[in-house]
């Protein structure tokens, strides 16, 4: 069965240092995602992407986190300057785009775990 | 905020079925019901979702109660690798991207 796939698993920065986060989607799906969850804390959503654009945002993702499809394939976040309290996991997930039928669900990655030092 | 309200945690024990709950009595016409679980470290896992008719998959049965205000989770045959904390979400679907709006879920606990 296809998946999302996240990489790195685990990623450690020290604060203040960019980081990239990637994902590869399932390859017919055209809506993208990234949630986070912080330890103990609710999933919760960051931005979802569509035809190139950004289709949502919370208010969590400020300036200094940004979203790309750079080749296609790949889907990525930047955090520009991370801080301490954007350690967490960061989730990516995907879903297909029927005109027909806009009901389907968001298929998640198994995230990265993101520590800032 | 989640608009929907579920049971902190429940026990079943493994081969029962095991029945969770979920209220969404604020939910609208074109909000679809889903339902995923996140197992402990990995990210949450599709499990089934519906509008107002009962579903089935091979994981799972939805039952939306006619008002379409509470709905049930049934996993006939529980086992241990259920043990997970459940998600009852209320999406609208349209063009725009989707979000799904996570609440504490329940803590299922498959015991032996």
């Amino acid at each position: 069965e296809p998946e999302v796939t996240q990489t790195p698993s685990h990623q450690v920065t020290q604060m203040g240092q960019e980081v990239i986060l990637r994902c590869v989607p399932i390859s017919n799906h055209l809506y993208f995602y990234w949630y986070r969850q912080i330890l103990g804390q609710k999933v919760e959503f960051l931005v979802s992407f569509y035809n190139n654009e950004i289709s949502e945002k919370s208010e969590i993702f400020d300036d200094q986190f940004s979203v790309e499809r750079p080749d296609g394939s790949n889907f990525t976040l930047k955090i520009r300057s991370t801080k301490l309290e954007d350690s967490a996991m960061y989730f990516c997930a995907s879903r297909e785009d029927r005109a027909r039928n806009r009901n389907q669900p968001q298929h998640f990655g198994d995230g990265t775990r993101l520590s800032i030092l | 905020d989640a608009k929907t309200t579920q049971p902190p945690s429940m026990d079943c024990a493994e081969g029962r079925a095991a029945n969770l709950p979920c209220n969404h009595s604020t939910i609208s016409g074109n909000e679809y019901v889903y339902w995923y679980r996140q197992i402990h470290s990995q990210g949450p896992q599709y499990i089934i979702h519906g509008l107002k008719n009962n579903e089935t998959n091979e994981m799972a049965s939805l039952i939306i109660t006619e008002d379409r205000k509470s709905s049930t989770l049934i996993l006939p045959h529980a086992t241990l690798r259920d043990t997970a904390v459940y998600y009852c979400i209320v999406r609208v679907v349209s063009n725009q991207g989707g979000k799904l709006i996570f609440g504490q879920g329940t803590e299922l606990s498959v015991k032996p």
